[in-house]
């Protein structure tokens, strides 16, 4: 099973910390994206990763991908109360139909005024 | 309207109930999706349309019927439903390939009685 394990699954903390969710898979991905969801709604789509190694920024959020194309992880600096939600990874394989990507169960964040 | 739009947003049915779900996207997009969010899970792929064919069919139960009658519109027939299907339907689009980031709808929120 091609599974993406996404850690921790539950985080509180207060506005202005940073932190760090991961998420991790024993298989190579050709691409992992992050997406962000909130209550009632789909998930948005924050990010992209292609290629091992990259580091790619969004305002305070920073998004890599792992060397090995296994895992990823989403660093948050200065938190605030509108970075809450679920946070959820998805990577697709190499080859494949058309709709292989396979999500986490994600991280939910609740960031404290 | 921009982006993916799922109607009704909530739905209550009885387990001898026929509805349907809607999804309609103008973003030009090639490949539709319907995803169940329930609690716990990760997201669960149910059918992927590509092209307006059906290319997936996660062994998702009979009593859920999809139809793409063109590229903008995708609709899931539901019918004698279980309570255990209670969950978020999710509609999502994408260009048709791989590496593309999805559009989701903000969901149907289905509670079988």
């Amino acid at each position: 099973t091609q599974l993406l394990e996404q850690s921790p699954q539950f985080l509180s903390i207060q506005e202005g910390e940073n932190l760090t969710v991961y998420c991790n898979s024993s298989s190579v991905f050709s691409s992992l994206q992050w997406y962000r969801q909130e209550p009632g709604e789909g998930p948005v789509l924050l990010v992209t990763v292609v290629t091992g190694g990259e580091v790619k920024k969004l305002k305070r959020l920073t998004f890599q991908f792992g060397d090995a194309r296994k895992d990823s992880s989403l660093h948050i600096t200065a938190a605030q109360p509108g970075d809450t939600g679920l946070y959820l990874c998805a990577g697709t394989h190499y080859g494949g139909s058309q709709g292989n990507l396979i999500f986490g169960k994600g991280t939910k964040l609740s960031v404290k005024p | 309207e921009t982006g993916v739009t799922q109607t009704p947003r909530h739905l209550v049915m009885g387990m001898t109930n026929k509805k349907s779900l809607k999804c309609e996207q103008h973003l030009g997009h090639n490949a539709m999706y319907w995803y169940k969010q329930s609690a716990k899970k990760p997201l669960e792929l149910m059918f992927v349309y590509s092209l307006e064919e059906r290319v997936e069919n996660n062994s998702v139960p009979s009593r859920f019927s999809p139809e793409c009658p063109n590229s903008s519109h995708l609709f899931l027939h539901l019918h004698t439903l279980q309570p255990e299907d209670s969950a978020l339907y999710l509609c999502a689009s994408s260009p048709t390939g791989h590496n593309y980031g999805y559009t989701f709808g903000s969901g149907t929120r289905l509670t079988v009685v």
